[in-house]
């Protein structure tokens, strides 16, 4: 157990609101990331964070921000949600960029 | 930059074998494997790093071959518990994993 929790867990919204996903950890390490996991598509980095207030984008970035200002905390934003977001988003932590990723339980996201 | 998986699919019967390759078009800096149950988060099953070395957890074994940019995930002795969707992650060497869209393996009794 790698102290990874998620919230929500499940959101259900309409599109052209603002969401905003919560991913938390207990183990103060540097780097967190956020994916989205799709049919066909596997799973597909949005952002990550390599320390407090350091982020950078990953390859499926548009439509989407976040910020770091705890070490603990990595919050996703979708300013505007729209139905091609509605998707399954985990979380993942790593104590070393380049090393083994665990895994939140994810957020279900759907978007009317 | 996307890694291949191959097969999308595979059913088993307990105690059978199979072997789940993984293929970049990119120079690889590491290999990571994945799995996942329905509905759950991806579990990681081990990490392979430059040099081709070849990992194992129990029955489970994975090798690396950096010339070819391709990885191999092999399960011996299947068990029901093996069933899920297996993952390769590969690691660019700028702190960003690739994911495959995954091999789904099926073990029956």
């Amino acid at each position: 157990d790698a102290g990874i929790t998620q919230s929500p867990r499940h959101k259900v919204t309409e599109t052209g609101t603002p969401v905003t996903l919560r991913c938390h950890q207990t183990e103060n390490h540097r780097y967190m990331y956020w994916y989205r996991q799709d049919p066909g598509h596997g799973l597909r980095l949005i952002h990550y964070s390599y320390g407090v207030k350091d982020t950078d984008k990953g390859e499926v970035s548009d439509g989407y921000s976040v910020s770091r200002s705890k070490t603990e905390d990595f919050l996703l934003t979708l300013e505007s949600a729209t139905s091609s977001q509605t998707s399954v988003y985990f979380c993942a932590i790593s104590v070393r960029g380049q090393e083994t990723q665990y895994f939140g339980p994810g957020t279900r996201l759907l978007v009317l | 930059q996307q890694p291949v998986q191959s097969p999308q699919a595979v059913i088993l019967r307990e105690g059978e074998d199979a072997v789940i390759n993984c293929s970049s078009s990119k120079a690889l800096y590491s290999v990571h494997w994945y799995r996942q149950k329905h509905g759950e988060a991806p579990v990681f099953l081990m990490i392979l790093l430059k040099g081709g070395e070849q990992k194992g957890h129990d029955k489970i074994s994975a090798s690396f071959n950096e010339k070819k940019q391709q990885s191999s995930l092999y399960l011996t002795a299947s068990q029901l518990s093996y069933s899920g969707t297996y993952f390769c992650g590969t690691e660019d060497g700028a702190n960003n994993l690739f994911f495959g869209t995954g091999t789904r393996l099926t073990v029956i009794p």
